[in-house]
């Protein structure tokens, strides 16, 4: 069964505009990630936030973790067509083994140029 | 060169047929994976593999197995292709290790379609 659930399902924005994207999740996580994918195309980690962390930031992401919530959210800030793409949470499960990572339905962006 | 290759990258097979999905990588990770996707479905694990000798069910085992031939390698098989097999599927590694937090590592996907 999946453990993340992003939201919304798909998002259309300007190009230079903000992009949020949420997950939430039911249990305790050690880490929570964001996975990109283009358009039939293999996925590619983003980013790691762990349980102790509450915000990261790498490049133009920036990732919050509020595990009271069992949420997560992803921000991409001065978006770009190149950032059209459906993006996945994972979340590793607390004493989860190699199938400790689930992935959730995943949030498709389009960029408008 | 990419770090996970996936061979083939399309496919389409009859009703019945055995198909084989082959995976190599060069990262050197113990762990391996093999990922299934479907619209609006997400991803679903079929196998996985700890090392040469530990294959372990995901989530979707039924209608496949899988053979760890080496570190490096680790094969899909349909054994009997049903059309409702026609998917993307993704074969993955991970670093468990605690800095890298069992980040996965996807290869590009192979396409199989069963007609």
């Amino acid at each position: 069964s999946q453990q993340g659930e992003e939201d919304p399902q798909a998002l259309s924005i300007q190009e230079g505009e903000n992009a949020t994207m949420n997950c939430s999740y039911k249990t305790s996580i050690n880490n929570l990630q964001w996975y990109r994918q283009n358009s039939g195309r293999g996925l590619v980690h983003l980013i790691l936030i762990r349980s102790n962390e509450r915000e990261k930031h790498s490049g133009r992401l920036r990732v919050t973790l509020d595990t009271s919530k069992k949420s997560s959210s992803l921000l991409i800030t001065a978006s770009r067509a190149a950032d059209t793409a459906s993006y996945f949470c994972a979340t590793a499960i607390s004493g989860g083994g190699a199938d400790g990572l689930t992935f959730g339905k995943g949030t498709h962006l389009i960029i408008q140029p | 060169d990419a770090d996970v290759t996936q061979t083939p990258r399309n496919r389409i097979t009859k009703t019945g047929k055995r198909i084989m999905l082959e995976c190599s990588q060069t990262k050197g990770h113990d762990r391996m994976y093999w990922y299934r996707q479907d619209p609006g479905l997400g991803l679903r694990l079929i196998y996985y593999s700890f090392d040469v000798k530990d294959i372990n069910k995901g989530e979707i085992s039924d209608g496949y197995s899988v053979s760890r031939q080496a570190q490096a390698k680790f094969s899909l098989s349909l054994e009997s292709a049903i059309p409702n097999q026609t998917a993307l599927y993704f074969c993955a590694t991970s670093d468990p290790s605690v800095g890298a937090g069992n980040t996965i590592y996807f290869g590009e996907g192979s396409w199989l379609t069963v007609v």
